[in-house]
């Protein structure tokens, strides 16, 4: 059964940038799916950020798209998120998620909270 | 983008009624859509997917209905632990959620 780890710092100072890594176990990353990552603020709804291929192509959500970046590491099995000059509106819970047995989100990490503070 | 809205709110039901949600995308999604239950402090849980087919070991109370853009997840008896967020979400382009209806017990 594949399962999703999110890792990384629980807090991030404005303009600086926000690193997160989800490690999968119980499947190759390689071997296919696609690989996601959703936040939300606190007390909000959901918003997809962008997904990466097990070919590597990626798809980011517009209105993120040019302060993000997911790349993949085969090597250690995991998926990673980059979201720079982060301010205070991206604090968040942030998950990482994937459709495996189905075209939906099927398998979502615990999430993982950032705030952005000074 | 395809915008997602969900009704009601808030929807107050007690314990073994039926509830039913409604979402609605601002384009047709064709069946290209999800619903999720989210319950405080864990992560979404996939409830339907193909607006219709219950995911796995999702209990046949819950259904999903509709296509193109007007779709609803019915509960047909609601139990204790159904008390929840649900979200519906579109994956016919890139995805988007709707705002959620909030279920609390009347």
């Amino acid at each position: 059964q594949v399962q999703l780890q999110e890792s990384g710092p629980g807090l991030v100072k404005p303009s600086e940038t926000l690193s997160l890594t989800c490690a999968v176990s119980g499947y190759s990353i390689s071997s296919g799916y696609y690989w996601g990552w959703i936040r939300q603020p606190p007390g909000k709804g959901l918003e997809w950020i962008g997904s990466i291929y097990h070919s590597g192509s990626t798809y980011y959500n517009p209105s993120l798209k040019s302060r993000v970046t997911i790349s993949v590491d085969t090597s250690k099995n995991q998926f990673s998120l980059k979201l720079s000059s982060v301010t205070a509106a991206d604090t968040a819970v942030y998950y990482c998620a994937s459709p495996t047995m189905t075209d939906a989100f099927d398998i979502w990490g615990q999430g993982t909270m950032v705030t952005v503070s000074s | 983008e395809i915008v997602m809205t969900q009704s009601p709110a808030t929807l107050s039901v007690s314990p073994g009624e039926r509830a039913t949600l409604s979402c609605r995308a601002s384009q047709s999604v064709s069946s290209n859509l999800a619903w999720y239950q989210q319950k405080p402090g864990q992560a979404p849980r996939l409830l339907i997917y193909g607006a219709s087919t219950r995911a796995t070991g999702i209990p046949a109370r819950f259904s999903g209905s509709g296509s193109g853009t007007e779709f609803t997840l019915t509960i047909s008896s609601l139990q204790s632990e159904d008390f929840a967020v649900y979200y519906c979400q579109q994956y016919n382009n890139w995805p988007t959620f709707g705002p959620g209806t909030k279920v609390d017990i009347k």
